[in-house]
């Protein structure tokens, strides 16, 4: 079925080098993806996202591109701070339906000063 | 404008004990999605509604988990009687269209003890 992989974690960096969390999804349909953010107590927040194959999501100096020859959606930064520390979520809609979110299991980043 | 409003934030309750869940939607919204996220996972939709309807319930554990949204604005989620694997965050989401990014709230953390 449906499904989204994305790397585990945690993924520990030191401020402003770079961040590639990798993501990738079935290829089932034509999906959205998304990456969505979740700081500490605190729900999940949308970051980015892309609808269709080659489009590329951008927002506060992430990016993922939509790749459909891979089945990808790797989220990057070129230069992380101490306040990206969070739980990356990656997801794509399933089951025909652009409303229904699947997502993967999280991946940690701690950004140290 | 206000965000998706949840309470409480925090329960703690023994097993075979009933617990609810409110949820308050961005205002305008008619889609309302609840979700369970268990620990060290992404969230996985249990219900969702469009307006007052439940249009989507098949991952609802329908022998002790119910909801309702009488009005079509505020949902109450229901468990009856509390496992102890039912310990999670339960997040609530909602959207103004059903294909529009889904907003979510803080969530509430369930302990079964």
């Amino acid at each position: 079925g449906d499904s989204v992989t994305q790397m585990e974690g945690p993924v520990t960096l030191s401020e402003e080098a770079f961040l590639t969390i990798n993501c990738t999804y079935t290829a089932t349909g034509y999906p959205s993806l998304f990456w969505y953010v979740q700081y500490p107590g605190e729900g999940l927040q949308l970051l980015l996202k892309a609808t269709k194959a080659d489009d590329k999501g951008s927002n506060k100096g992430f990016e993922a591109t939509y790749r459909k020859e891979t089945t990808s959606f790797h989220l990057e930064k070129g230069s992380v701070q101490v306040s990206d520390s969070a739980v990356y979520f990656c997801a794509r809609t399933f089951g025909g339906a652009t409303n229904k979110l699947i997502f993967g299991t999280g991946t940690l980043l701690a950004v140290q000063p | 404008e206000a965000g998706v409003v949840q309470s409480p934030r925090y329960k703690i309750i023994e097993k075979k004990q009933p617990v609810a869940f409110w949820c308050n939607p961005i205002s305008g919204h008619n889609t309302l999605y609840w979700y369970r996220q268990n620990l060290g996972q992404g969230p996985e939709l249990l219900i969702r509604y469009e307006n007052e309807e439940a249009v989507d319930d098949s991952q609802l554990p329908k022998d002790r988990f119910s909801a309702e949204r009488l009005k079509g604005v505020d949902s109450t989620l229901k468990i009856q009687p509390a496992e102890l694997g039912d310990s999670a965050v339960y997040l609530c989401a909602s959207t103004s269209t059903p294909t529009d990014t889904q907003y979510f709230g803080p969530g509430t953390r369930l302990t079964v003890l």
